[in-house]
């Protein structure tokens, strides 16, 4: 019953090592996001997609970039891991942001979380 | 700026009655959604409201008022179980979220 899958629960990588988070969605939702969570303040969007090909920055896209080749995957690259990159990083998706509620709602992967040394 | 405020932790007995209160700065207002999260595991979706008032379900409800700025998650008959964080986030006039920290709550035997 999983919907929104992350390739990988636990990371630990170098620094300046480039490191690829992938997250797959089976509910063809048009909207994707990557989020980071650390403790004490709220999840930060890094970026998101709209479509195909598409990306938009969040909050934090410093040190981040994003590929959409297909609907159903999206992923996060960091091409030169840093330690403060170290994070729990979560995907999500949603239908289209419309007005309507039930097109808003995020379903989120289960996480990733990387350490980086 | 945008904010979302809500308290860091709060402790409950089981079989109680808990409130959860959420306050946020947006530009624009599209709706305040609920989350829970279990520690070690991905947020799951509680509640939306757009609309002042109470919505009810089971055991969970979350009220709104629109011209406060102000949300309340309103947990009855707390279980073992519900002990997670909970995540207020309000969406913006770009239906952009605004997330809090988060309220770890803490359900005590």
């Amino acid at each position: 019953d999983v919907k929104v899958t992350q390739s990988s629960r636990y990371l630990v990588k170098r620094t300046g090592e480039k490191v690829f988070l992938e997250c797959v969605q089976d509910m063809d939702h048009e909207n994707m996001f990557w989020y980071r969570q650390d403790p004490g303040l709220g999840l930060r969007l890094i970026y998101f997609s709209y479509d195909v090909k598409m990306k938009e920055k969040g909050d934090i896209p410093e040190g981040y970039s994003v590929s959409r080749e297909k609907k159903e995957r999206f992923s996060l690259i960091l091409e030169s891991a840093s330690t403060n990159q170290t994070s729990m990083y979560l995907c999500a998706s949603s239908l289209a942001g419309t007005g309507d509620s039930g097109a808003n709602v995020l379903t989120f992967g289960a996480g990733s979380r990387l350490t980086v040394l | 700026g945008q904010n979302i405020d809500q308290p860091t932790e709060m402790t409950a007995t089981e079989g109680a009655i808990v409130q959860i209160n959420c306050t946020y700065q947006t530009s624009g207002f599209n709706g305040l959604f609920w989350y829970q999260q279990h520690a070690g595991e991905a947020p799951t979706f509680l509640s939306y409201n757009v609309l002042d008032g109470l919505e009810e379900k089971g055991r969970f409800s979350s009220f709104l008022s629109r011209s406060k700025g102000y949300s309340y998650l309103l947990l009855k008959e707390l279980q073992m179980k519900d002990s997670a964080s909970y995540l207020c986030a309000a969406l913006d006039s770009n239906y952009q979220l605004i997330w809090g920290a988060g309220t770890k709550l803490i359900i005590k035997p």
